[in-house]
């Protein structure tokens, strides 16, 4: 079965750095890859998701992942933190429209 | 209006006592789902709905049953509630139809079994 591994519970990163969160994940077919966004106190939102179509996607808000088949990788990154980006990221992996597995998350806190 | 709503969005119950969380959405999706979110586990799923007729058992179904009253309306019992299902419960749905089938989550019910 399809399974995701996030690399880092928590990531704190300063306003304006760099943000980069880890997602290695392990598919028996090509899989479809997701980043959802969690607020406090909120559901799940989607960020961006990869459908084997261009390698490289850009979700909302600023971020962007890079699907590397050969590193079974689609890690997040953005260019410049802000105070606002302060949630629990997840990353879920698909294997053609069957269940969705989502890896433990990583809380990313965002310093002034 | 939210798309996928829960009811209630916060619950305090004893140990043994039945509760259902309710979920209804109004995206017009064929598939809903239902999760628990541990800290430090991410979601499990709990069990899942392909249409009125079709639900099948997830990674972690044991205490929970789940009824699929209408296409919009999707339920999860639990029967007897005991201390470790004290969880954040997701429902979610999604478009069978749609290349990749994202995920839409409603916003949580907060279960507290004492």
């Amino acid at each position: 079965a399809q399974s995701v591994t996030q690399l880092g519970s928590h990531v704190s990163v300063s306003e304006g750095a760099l943000v980069l969160l880890r997602c290695n994940y392990s598919s028996s077919v090509p899989p479809y890859l997701f980043w959802y966004v969690q607020y406090p106190n909120q559901g799940l939102q989607l960020l961006l998701k990869y459908t084997s179509a261009a390698t490289l996607v850009k979700g909302i808000n600023g971020f962007e992942a890079e699907f590397k088949k050969s590193e079974t990788s689609f890690h997040l990154t953005k260019p410049s933190a802000h105070m606002s980006d302060a949630a629990e990221y997840f990353c879920a992996v698909s294997e053609r429209n069957n269940d969705m597995r989502f890896g433990a998350g990583t809380r990313l806190t965002v310093k002034p | 209006d939210a798309d996928v709503t829960q009811t209630p969005r916060n619950r305090i119950t004893k140990t043994g006592k039945r509760i259902m969380l309710e979920c209804s959405q109004t995206k017009g999706h064929d598939r809903m789902y239902w999760y628990r979110q541990d800290p430090g586990l991410g979601l499990q799923l709990i069990y899942y709905s392909f249409d009125v007729k079709d639900i099948n058992k997830g990674e972690i179904s044991d205490g929970y049953s789940v009824s699929r009253q209408a296409q919009a309306k999707f339920s999860l019992s639990l029967e007897s509630a005991i201390p470790n299902q004290t969880a954040l419960y997701f429902c979610a749905t999604s478009d069978s139809s749609t290349k990749g089938e994202t995920q839409y989550f409603g916003p949580g019910t907060r279960l507290l079994v004492l």
